[in-house]
């Protein structure tokens, strides 16, 4: 079964940056995006960006733009998201998702997340 | 503003039915696909609904999901103290190039 397996939970000061790592299992690796929310705690779900862990290529919510990146190890079949310049804002739950979209899909896009890891709290504090 | 609309809470009492619903525009559920997850308290997000109404394996078929214009709905018939959580809808969004979630909605079985 997929299976998505988070590091453990960090604790960074302000102005450092953290790196988040999400190892699939159950799958292709490469055959899947892997994208990243995360959740402040009593908060909504933000979503942050996607990866695609065949190419490399990435793309990022404006938001973070310039703040995070997203890359992978193929031979470990794992997923990190480094997000730098952490302000206590950045305190919350961060997740990996597995990103697809149907390829009978037709009028616009259907993407989703079908597979979540467990979460990794990060907290951000002097 | 937030891109997709939610209500904060809906409440029913066990056996009956709710619905959410998810408001956004013609550059999110206008032009593209909904998605649904349900998020039990202290746990990880997890599908309920992909491309407007389609359930994955395992979930059963009290949950439905439809589309109309520019909003989406999410159904529960027979509601159980079991499906007390968090329910956020998803799309993509066509103006941003990014997924966007919805303000995500409480549900409380009285």
């Amino acid at each position: 079964q997929v299976q998505l397996v988070q590091s453990g939970a960090e604790v960074k000061k302000p102005g450092a940056s953290v790196k988040v790592s999400c190892k699939a299992s159950g799958y292709t690796f490469t055959r899947y995006d892997i994208n990243w929310v995360r959740q402040a705690t009593g908060q909504g779900l933000e979503w942050m960006g996607w990866m695609n862990p065949y190419s490399g290529n990435t793309g990022y919510a404006q938001k973070f733009q310039g703040r995070v990146t997203m890359t992978r190890s193929t031979s470990m079949s794992t997923a990190y998201m480094e997000l730098s310049s952490l302000r206590s804002e950045d305190t919350a739950v961060y997740y990996c998702a597995r990103g697809e979209a149907s390829p009978d899909c037709s009028g616009g896009s259907c993407y989703f997340q079908d597979s979540w890891g467990q979460g990794t709290l990060v907290t951000v504090s002097s | 503003q937030p891109v997709l609309t939610q209500p904060p809470s809906v409440s029913a009492a066990p056996g009956q039915t709710v619905t959410i619903s998810c408001s956004g525009s013609s550059s999110t559920i206008g032009n593209n696909y909904v998605s649904w997850h349900q998020q039990l308290p202290g746990t990880a997000p997890k599908l309920l609904i992909y491309e407007n109404n389609k359930r994955p394996s395992g979930i059963p078929d009290r949950f439905s999901g439809s589309k109309s214009g520019t909003s989406a709905t999410l159904g529960i018939t027979g509601l159980q103290t079991g499906d007390e959580a968090d329910y956020y809808c998803g799309t993509w969004d066509s103006s941003l190039s990014a997924f966007v979630f919805g303000t995500g909605t409480k549900v409380t079985v009285l």
